[in-house]
């Protein structure tokens, strides 16, 4: 069955630091996605990763940046951190145009 | 190009409809609905594709007129377990979604 793991659930950084989160699609799905949902807002699309490369990026700054490893998991670095940076990161795996499967999120809080 | 939900937001009644709205300055070929419960990952409801069909799920219904570049969510009768917020997603060369409608069920 598809499926998405996160890895921190929450994390908790202080302003300045570098935030590193995990993503890990099971079923080898090659296509992984990265969302920003900071509070009362909408999911915000950050990155697009596919067979190990970068596919497109939302608008965000450079001290978002990614990766995708050969077993296609991923991970998302924040550096520099904000205060605004604060959200629910989501990462989701999808198949072309069907439907996404969203992980549980990583509650990151910037202090 | 990020799709326009409306409205932001709505109270019902259990056993009202409601009708959320996604717009898209782009040309549509398909639609996603998700919804997304407090503290909860958003969880897929349907997909429409180029054509205009209408899909249903459970008393959750869609349109989609690629026409006027639209989609519409029809809840008919509903639940307390609808309540949540309803993102529609535009899959162009990423799935970009629209702001959300948070939807509100008061028995």
């Amino acid at each position: 069955e598809a499926g998405v793991t996160q890895s921190p659930t929450h994390l908790i950084k202080t302003r300045g630091q570098q935030a590193t989160l995990r993503c890990s699609p099971i079923s080898g799905h090659t296509s992984v996605y990265w969302y920003q949902q900071a509070l009362g807002l909408g999911l915000q699309f950050l990155l697009w990763y596919d067979e190990g490369e970068e596919r497109n990026r939302g608008n965000f700054p450079p001290r978002f940046s990614g990766r995708q490893f050969p077993n296609y998991s991923s991970e998302l670095n924040v550096n520099a951190l904000e205060l605004e940076d604060s959200a629910l990161y989501l990462c989701a795996i999808q198949f072309g145009v069907t439907e996404a499967f969203f992980g549980q999120g990583t509650r990151l809080t910037v202090v | 190009q990020q799709p326009v939900q409306s409205p932001q937001a709505v109270i019902l009644r259990e056993g009202e409809d409601a009708v959320i709205n996604c717009s898209s300055s782009k040309a549509l070929y398909s639609v996603h609905w998700y919804r997304q419960k407090h503290g909860e990952a958003p969880v897929f409801l349907m997909i429409l594709l180029k054509g205009g069909e209408q899909k249903g799920h459970d008393k959750i219904s869609a349109s989609f007129n690629e026409k006027k570049q639209q989609s519409s969510l029809y809840l008919t009768a509903s639940q307390l377990s609808y309540s949540g917020t309803y993102f529609c997603g535009i899959y162009g060369n990423k799935l970009v979604f629209g702001a959300g409608t948070i939807l509100r069920v008061k028995s």
